[in-house]
């Protein structure tokens, strides 16, 4: 069974435009951390943004800021003024108290000047 | 420069024939980790480790060893490949577990024919 889902494997964004990328998540546990991170055209991994399950408030990282349901087991990523530097694939990441790390299908984003 | 290495970064090679990827870094982590990224499919973990001599299974361990004998080394055996190991492999490392932000090498792009 997929334990991170991401719905949407591609979305495309007008420059200086919001997009938001879906991610679900499954778990029985009530502590955990979830990521984003993007993955440009060079292939290297980069941390995006990091939620704590437990911490109520939504993470932010200048742009980017996620929208953390708990009950609903959703964590979504809001873009804001994008950029075309940010065209990449973005992958939702969750991983328990065990330090398994369980990465989702990923989302192509598409930036258009 | 803090960073995680890879080598070697191309490989291509046939059934059966034994070989080694290995990965370092030099950021004194106690986490370090091994992906595999196929399309479609996302990052799948293949095994972890969380200090030296201290290993665990990930989601997709068949076919591969790791060792760590050292803090800064995490190898990847793959003793028999098979033409289904041909993927891109990443190692990554972390300060203390997966919680925290995983720094990621280059990349491993191996071809088994």
């Amino acid at each position: 069974a997929q334990t991170v889902t991401q719905s949407q494997p591609e979305m495309s964004v007008q420059e200086a435009e919001t997009v938001t990328l879906s991610c679900t998540y499954d778990t029985s546990e009530s502590d955990y951390y979830l990521f984003w991170y993007k993955q440009p055209p060079s292939r290297q991994m980069i941390l995006v943004i990091r939620q704590e399950a437990y911490k109520q408030q939504n993470a932010t990282e200048n742009r980017f800021s996620v929208n953390f349901q708990k009950a609903a087991k959703s964590f979504s990523l809001k873009i804001s003024d994008s950029q075309l530097g940010d065209a990449a694939m973005y992958f939702c990441a969750y991983t328990p108290p065990s330090n398994q790390f369980y990465f989702g299908t990923g989302t192509s984003l598409t930036v258009i000047p | 420069e803090a960073q995680v290495t890879q080598n070697p970064r191309y490989l291509i090679t046939v059934t059966g024939k034994k070989l080694t990827v290995t990965c370092s870094q030099n950021m004194n982590h106690e986490y370090m980790s091994w992906y595999r990224q196929d399309p479609g499919l996302g990052l799948r973990q293949i095994y972890y480790s969380m200090n030296v001599e201290v290993t665990d299974k990930g989601d997709v361990p068949e076919g591969y060893k790791v060792s760590r004998k050292e803090k800064r080394n995490f190898p990847l055996i793959l003793e028999s490949p098979s033409p289904n190991q041909t993927s891109l492999y990443f190692c990554a490392s972390s300060t203390s577990g997966a919680s925290y932000e995983q720094y990621f090498g280059p990349g491993t792009r191996l071809t088994v024919t």
